[in-house]
């Protein structure tokens, strides 16, 4: 079983939608977990940072974690088309240097005008 | 604003060439990484480094070496490109003791022919 499984999509929603994107991991020790936005041929960019369980709302969009079900979840309201992109999760155990971040491979969404 | 500039956004080598990939951050970050990414496998973590002069392997170190001789500047050479070293490559760095996940670089797209 893979640390991190995060459906590749693509998904396609009509601008507007109500956007859920999710991740399964399998290590009961990760404590921080992070979503990254990443344009076409662009670097990732940090979007959501949450540690523990719980939800944490930034404008449109939520992240929010389950430690108990090891689930964590992004929710993107009304959609923009500008929202289309490739959207990682990333997690890591430890507080500091030690431990790095384990990455899903990317749901690639896609908002239509 | 805070960055980590690579200093190709596209190269074209031939099969054999020495290639070395730059990698400069102005975070005053410890910790710096190497990934390449490809469609369907991710971010695949090839070096990493937590001080100068300090690298450890990552998952798929062959055919890479890493030089870190200033804590600004980390470099990914490729010892002999071969075709299945195309790929776009990505560095990215954190700060130590700190968990605000990591700042990518816009990624170095690397064609070997």
């Amino acid at each position: 079983q893979k640390e991190v499984e995060q459906d590749p999509g693509p998904l396609s929603v009509p601008e507007g939608a109500i956007v859920s994107l999710n991740c399964t991991y399998s290590n009961s020790a990760f404590q921080y977990f992070m979503w990254y936005r990443q344009y076409s041929r662009k670097g990732p960019e940090l979007l959501m940072y949450t540690y523990s369980s719980g939800n944490k709302e930034d404008g449109r969009f939520t992240a929010q974690v389950d430690k108990s079900s090891k689930y964590i979840s992004l929710f993107i309201r009304d959609s923009q088309p500008s929202d289309s992109a490739t959207y990682l999760c990333a997690m890591k155990g430890s507080f500091g240097s030690q431990g790095n971040l384990i990455f899903g491979k990317g749901t690639k969404l896609s908002v239509k005008p | 604003d805070v960055k980590v500039t690579q200093s190709s956004r596209y190269l074209v080598k031939r099969t054999g060439e020495k290639v070395f990939l730059e990698c400069v951050q102005d975070m005053d970050h410890e910790n710096m990484f190497w990934y390449r990414q490809d469609p369907g496998l991710g971010l695949r973590l090839i070096y990493f480094s937590y001080d100068v002069k300090m690298k450890e392997k990552g998952d798929i170190p062959e055919g890479y070496s890493v030089s870190r001789e200033k804590k600004e500047r980390f470099s990914l050479i490729l010892e002999s490109a071969s075709t299945n070293q195309t790929s776009m490559y990505l560095c990215a760095s954190s700060a130590q003791g700190l968990d605000y996940g990591y700042t990518f670089g816009s990624g170095t797209r690397l064609t070997v022919v």
